[in-house]
């Protein structure tokens, strides 16, 4: 099954974008991106997921390389209650999810 | 509508006790799924439900942890001789197919499970 790799942590100024990043080398064809958030002490909130093409909703952009093997998280106009651990997951055709680290990103005033 | 919600949201126990941890799905959603998060780290799976039955049990740790789904609907995580590691927040999420891995997961709250 992928794997991701992402930043440990990141700052982002208030206001402005945040940019996300997330390799993901390995993923097969039929394999979605998909990307959540956990703000301390609380379950992980979903933010948004894709297969090929780049897909945006209310709370981020999410942009997908031609070839597949990174995307990217955008969250346009950062505010201070965007700031937690991001993660970028690859799911594999079974039910299951595999986390990783994720990436902490602190949003500063 | 109601998210995911977890029973007790806290729980503190003994070493070698047995606890029980719920979880309530939204409503109408078939597939229910487990995880256990340690401190500083990812959630990692521990069993996935299709209905009543449990469809992939292989992150459990250990027998000493066991799952239910009698109704299809409502769950509970149940361990045995509790230890210190076992320590950690069980997160419950749920799905409205469990179909593949086009369909998104929604996660409650947690339980923090604290073993003395």
């Amino acid at each position: 099954d992928a794997k991701t790799t992402q930043p440990p942590s990141m700052d982002c100024a208030e206001g402005r974008a945040a940019n996300l990043p997330c390799n993901h080398s390995t993923i097969s064809g039929n394999e979605y991106v998909y990307w959540y958030r956990q703000i301390h002490s609380q379950g992980p909130q979903y933010i948004i997921h894709g297969l090929k093409n780049n897909e945006t909703n209310e709370m981020a952009s999410l942009i997908i390389t031609e070839d597949r093997k990174s995307s990217t998280l955008i969250l346009p106009h950062a505010t201070l209650r965007d700031t937690a651990v991001y993660y970028c997951i690859v799911r594999v055709n079974n039910n299951d999810m595999r986390f990783g680290a994720g990436t902490r990103l602190t949003v500063k005033p | 509508g109601a998210g995911v919600s977890q029973t007790p949201s806290n729980k503190v126990t003994e070493k070698g006790k047995y606890v029980e941890l719920r979880c309530d799905p939204i409503s109408g959603h078939t597939a229910l799924y487990w995880y256990r998060q340690s401190l500083g780290q990812g959630p990692e799976f521990l069993i996935y439900f299709q209905g009543t039955g449990a469809a992939d049990d292989s992150g459990l740790p250990n027998d000493r942890f066991f799952a239910v789904r009698p109704e299809g609907s409502v769950s509970t995580l149940k361990i045995q001789r509790t230890e210190r590691g076992d320590s950690a927040v069980y997160l419950c999420a749920s799905s409205l197919l469990g179909g593949g891995a086009g369909e998104t997961q929604y996660f409650g709250p947690g339980t923090r499970l604290l073993v003395l």
